[in-house]
């Protein structure tokens, strides 16, 4: 089964609205990621959150190790935060990243 | 933030031909990845790689595939000979440690015809 699991699937709002993305993990872990993938498909490393709690601007991101889980919440959210986001687990170490399939995020004017 | 530059962004090819996609990474990062991404599906992790040697690769790496970073310059992913189900995006990253976050590439979208 799925390493990684993300929820929702896809979320679509208004904007202004906050948005929460959740991953929850089925291993142990050392470490964890998130990404922001452009519809064209780049990718931006929005967090690196071995664990607790972390902030940049409008975005946090939440890593409880033991729980096995992180969540990331976009608050006032805006056209331009709408794409797909990844969050990624670390177990040893090493950079080889385990992914998730992804959230997709719609913000509706 | 820190850049990784892939050169180039689209590369599309005759199946059975060689093809090297590039890496610059960052300038003083020391571990290097490439990972594989076939539309509408996930991110899988192919190989890392560090001090001239790869680490591990993963059963996606077939013996087709070589990865070398000749004399500090770019870090590459040869596919030789090329076969359909190549066909995906390459995104290539690279960390100071390999314990700290991962910077990653735009990607090469490689079309396999």
């Amino acid at each position: 089964g799925q390493q990684v699991q993300q929820s929702p699937t896809s979320l679509v709002l208004q904007e202004g609205e906050n948005a929460e993305l959740q991953c929850n993990f089925s291993t142990s872990l050392n470490s964890m990621q998130w990404f922001y993938q452009r519809p064209g498909g780049s990718l931006i490393s929005v967090f690196y959150n071995p664990s607790g709690t972390k902030q940049s601007g409008r975005l946090t991101s939440t890593t409880v190790i033991k729980e096995r889980r992180s969540s990331l919440h976009i608050s006032s959210s805006q056209i331009t935060d709408s794409g797909t986001y990844l969050c990624a687990m670390d177990r040893y170490n090493q950079g080889k990243l385990i992914f998730g399939q992804g959230t997709k995020l719609s913000i509706k004017p | 933030g820190p850049k990784v530059l892939q050169i180039p962004s689209h590369q599309i090819i005759d199946m059975g031909q060689m093809v090297t996609l590039n890496c610059d990474p960052v300038s003083n990062h020391l571990y290097f990845y490439w990972y594989k991404q076939i539309l509408g599906q996930q991110m899988e992790f192919l190989v890392n790689f560090y001090n001239g040697k790869v680490m591990e690769k993963s059963k996606l790496f077939k013996d087709q595939f070589s990865v070398e970073r000749p004399d500090g310059s770019y870090f590459t992913l040869k596919i030789q000979p090329t076969a359909l189900e190549d066909s995906a995006v390459y995104f290539c990253a690279s960390s100071l440690g390999g314990n700290e976050r991962l910077f990653f590439g735009h990607g090469t979208k490689l079309s396999v015809l």
